[in-house]
């Protein structure tokens, strides 16, 4: 079946760059998506990426893509302590952003 | 504005009772569903619709139940066949495009 893996923990010092890594293993996925949660909230989509693209940037993120090894990564240029938050990996493969498969969340941590 | 609401935010149950769960958006998105998120674990899929009077079971449906009767309204019941309901619920809604909107979640203790 379907899975998709992250690394549970990150611990950045507030103004370096933070990289996110995501593992998938279904290749029929159209859409890769990058979701942040904030403590006891709703998840806020952040970016995504066409799976037949190789990077997408928006602002500080840049998203890199490897279909050959099936690895996603999302990289927060300058990071703040508003960024610290879990970060979700997801995929889908009915296309169209339904019935995502989210990973087990990054808790990214941002100290001063 | 336009958004998805769940309510309540946090609910208690007692062993043994169902409760259920409001989800409602007015995105006018076809495609609805509920996920339930435990520590470690990310979010798992409990139930799916993609269009008003249909909906799947997801990765574990057992011991939920869901109505689809309005396009705005995804109800989650949680009935006291499931055995470890206490988590936190999260309703989603999406069209074609490739975003899945997410309520603010409910956090279900068992007490």
């Amino acid at each position: 079946g379907e899975d998709v893996e992250q690394s549970l923990f990150l611990s950045v010092r507030e103004g370096d760059s933070s990289v996110i890594n995501c593992t998938y293993t279904d290749s029929s996925s159209t859409y890769l998506y990058w979701y942040k949660q904030e403590p006891g909230a709703g998840l806020q989509l952040l970016t995504y990426i066409f799976s037949n693209m190789d990077m997408k940037q928006d602002q500080r993120l840049t998203v890199l893509l490897n279909k050959k090894d099936k690895h996603l990564s999302l990289r927060i240029a300058d990071t703040q302590t508003g960024d610290s938050a879990i970060y979700f990996c997801a995929e889908d493969f009915t296309g169209g952003g339904n019935k995502l498969t989210f990973g087990t969340g990054t808790q990214l941590k941002v100290e001063l | 504005d336009g958004g998805i609401t769940q309510s309540p935010k946090y609910l208690f149950r007692k062993e043994g009772q169902n409760v259920t769960l409001s989800c409602e958006q007015n995105l006018n998105h076809d495609a609805m569903y509920w996920y339930r998120q435990d520590p470690g674990q990310g979010l798992r899929l409990i139930y799916y619709s993609q269009i008003v009077n249909d909906f799947q079971k997801g990765d574990i449906a057992e011991g939920y139940s869901v109505s689809r009767e309005k396009k705005e309204s995804f109800p989650l019941t949680v009935t006291s066949a499931q055995k470890n309901p206490t988590a936190f619920y999260l309703c989603a809604s999406s069209s074609k495009h490739p975003e899945a909107f997410f309520g603010q979640g409910t956090r279900l203790t068992v007490v």
